[in-house]
């Protein structure tokens, strides 16, 4: 079945700590790797697509990359307003689906 | 803003009870979804509209829930006979043609629901 998995399930760092968020997928047929932002009591906010290994898009202190297994969202020297839950999701591959289906999330917290 | 309206944000209601929930997209929307979200779960698809075609539904979503899109503008998702478990944000996301492809939805800020 596919299905993407993210780690960690949530994450604390102090400002100006860089790290990682990983999304692990098993897809068959990968047609777009999304990534959002969903701050408390909010819908989610678009940040990313990536379609192929390889690839990586960037916005501000995030970046996007794609493997072949997993896509990572790094974050350089984070500030608190970055605090929020990431969200990764993929658009299932085969037939005529339109659905997008997300992971659970990885809780990010930049303290001061 | 992502243009994107949801009506009512918040709503108590007693079991067996039902309720409806209204989404109003921008009128480049033409692709319009329903989620649903639980507290630290990612949003669960519920139903896709095309215009006012709807064009798929989760096997997982009963017979209690319908939605619908009169004339592709507005959408309204009902339940009826609520139960405890039907407790959770009802997310509405918009968007134009490109939009499954690209993954660009446009959320709203959902209408959270509380069973008691």
């Amino acid at each position: 079945e596919d299905q993407v998995t993210q780690s960690p399930e949530a994450l604390r760092l102090q400002e100006g700590e860089s790290s990682s968020l990983n999304c692990s997928y098993t897809v068959s047929g990968l047609r777009g790797l999304f990534w959002y932002r969903q701050d408390p009591g909010k819908g989610p906010e678009f940040l990313f697509t990536l379609y192929s290994a390889g690839e990586e898009k960037e916005k501000e202190r995030l970046k996007a990359t794609l493997t072949k297994k997993e896509s990572f969202l790094h974050i350089t020297a984070p500030k608190p307003e970055d605090s929020a839950t990431y969200l990764c999701a993929h658009r299932p591959g085969g037939g005529a689906t339109n659905k997008l289906i997300f992971g659970t999330g990885t809780l990010l917290a930049v303290q001061p | 803003d992502t243009g994107v309206s949801q009506d009512p944000r918040h709503k108590i209601t007693k079991r067996g009870q039902n309720v409806t929930f209204r989404c109003d997209p921008i009128s480049e929307h033409n692709r319009l979804y329903w989620y649903r979200q639980t507290l630290g779960q990612g949003p669960e698809f519920l139903t896709y509209f095309q215009n006012e075609a709807q064009l798929e539904k989760s096997r997982l979503l009963s017979d209690r829930f319908s939605a619908e899109r009169p004339k592709g503008s507005f959408s309204t998702l009902e339940i009826q006979r609520t139960e405890q478990g039907d407790s959770a944000m009802y997310l509405c996301a918009g968007t134009g043609p490109q939009g499954p492809s690209t993954g660009e939805l446009f959320f709203g800020e959902g209408s959270r629901l509380t069973v008691l």
